[in-house]
């Protein structure tokens, strides 16, 4: 069974530049979460879609925005990109109340 | 308000020797406890899930205990390995909704030959 797979792996981007990270989610899931990893920091809540709706969102900016696709892959887009910004992005899968599994994320960084 | 402590920050230990993470939570109302392993560079992957009846679930040489009342858990690494290298991150979950999982920091364990 393919994991929850995400891309791209590393990004660079400089200041004001928007970015648009990609998120498949295992088979048969359903739920789509994002999550952003600063260093040093513990996993920050962004977005939670399920079945193509955006169920609940994290105290981020508007700036931060995405979307689920009707085959349950998922986009998050960051615009207007700040240097405090650079993070790891994670995206995780799940199916109902089971457990997330999460992909290895992408690495944003902002020069 | 509801958060997620975990101690220590970080942890040294020789190869072969045993180690116990700790994680203390305020999430009330609370639903179940997960512990992950976070390898460097990687996603976190789950190691055990515990709901508010179990006191201990072990995954191999990881065991994991909970104490409700008091709100505690607890992994302890037993023999510990190169490979367990990583930072172990504590999750609590409320009843209901994606925002309502607490991440601790984690504890960041380097185990040396």
């Amino acid at each position: 069974e393919a994991g929850v797979t995400q891309s791209p792996t590393h990004l660079i981007k400089t200041r004001g530049q928007q970015a648009t990270l990609r998120c498949s989610p295992i088979s048969g899931h359903t739920s789509v979460y994002w999550y952003q990893q600063a260093l040093g920091l513990g996993l920050q809540f962004l977005l939670w879609y399920d079945e193509g709706e955006e169920r609940n969102r994290g105290n981020f900016p508007p700036r931060f925005s995405g979307r689920q696709f009707p085959n349950y892959s998922s986009e998050l887009n960051v615009n207007a990109l700040e240097l405090e910004d650079s993070a790891l992005y994670l995206c995780a899968s799940s199916y109902g109340n089971q457990p997330q599994h999460f992909g290895d994320g992408t690495r944003l960084s902002i020069l | 308000k509801n958060q997620v402590e975990q101690s220590p920050q970080s942890l040294i230990i020789l190869e072969g020797k045993n180690c116990t993470l700790q994680c203390n939570y305020t999430v009330s109302p609370f639903s179940n406890l997960r512990w992950y392993k976070q390898d460097t560079g990687r996603g976190p992957v789950s190691l055990t899930i515990m709901t508010f009846s179990e006191n201990t679930k072990s995954n191999g040489r990881y065991t994991a205990t909970l104490d409700a009342d008091t709100k505690q858990s607890s992994l302890h690494i037993t023999a510990s390995q190169l490979s367990d290298s990583a930072s172990y991150i504590c999750v609590v979950s409320a009843p209901t909704g994606a925002n309502n999982l607490f991440f601790g920091t984690g504890t960041r364990l380097t185990v040396i030959p």
